[in-house]
């Protein structure tokens, strides 16, 4: 069984700050997605990720897909509270459904 | 009208009650899918339906019985559970076979007495 660990699992931090979450993995795979999930809604697509090593950007967050293409990175300059929710990465199954990862919860404290 | 809607939003339930949820997608998706989300644990799929036929059930109890009349309605029917099947019952949508995106309702909060 695959498993996909996210750090932190909790994350409090400041209006304006900068932050990092992870995404890890022992297994390779052809992309990986990232969805947030505010309070009270399911999760949405904020990018997918395909090639080793490459790096996206939405406004204020940057993703990264490792160059083994095994892990992820999401990265938010100066976040805001509109930040604030669960953030999972997922990547597809042969089975071609998605398999989430464990989630960082991020509150952003005005 | 938004793309998944699920009703009812909030759901509690005896042990003994039956109840059902409703989904129904408006972006003309070929797959729908059922989720558990838990406080304590990753999303965990539960069924998947494909052009109307259930092409997965991830080991799920048969106190949960999906059901997919057409491609637009997906229906999850609940009898006798138990507390521990209190949780978020996500519904999602996809264009199976051309991107791995899914589209989420807003979910129905579960909680079983």
């Amino acid at each position: 069984t695959q498993l996909l660990e996210q750090s932190p699992q909790f994350l409090s931090i400041q209006e304006g700050e900068n932050l990092t979450v992870y995404c890890n993995s022992s297994s390779v795979f052809s992309s990986l997605q990232w969805y947030r999930q505010e309070p009270g809604e399911g999760p949405v697509l904020l990018v997918t990720v395909v090639t080793g090593g490459e790096v996206k950007k939405l406004k204020r967050l940057t993703f990264q897909f490792g160059d083994a293409r095994k892990d992820s990175s999401l990265h938010i300059t100066a976040a805001q509270p509109g930040d604030t929710g669960l953030y999972l990465c997922a990547v597809a199954t042969g089975a071609n459904n998605l398999f989430f990862g464990t989630g960082t919860r991020l509150t952003v404290i005005p | 009208e938004t793309g998944v809607t699920q009703t009812p939003r909030h759901l509690v339930m005896g042990m003994t009650n039956k109840k059902s949820l409703k989904c129904e997608q408006h972006l003309g998706h070929n797959a729908m899918y059922w989720y558990k989300q838990s406080a304590k644990k990753p999303l965990e799929l539960m069924f998947v339906y494909s052009l109307e036929e259930r092409v997965e059930n991830n080991s799920v109890p048969s106190r949960f019985s999906p059901e997919c009349p057409n491609s637009s309605h997906l229906f999850l029917h609940l009898h006798t559970l138990q507390p521990e099947d209190s949780a978020l019952y996500l519904c999602a949508s996809s264009q199976r076979g051309r991107t791995n995106t899914q589209y989420f309702g807003p979910g129905t909060r579960l909680t079983v007495l």
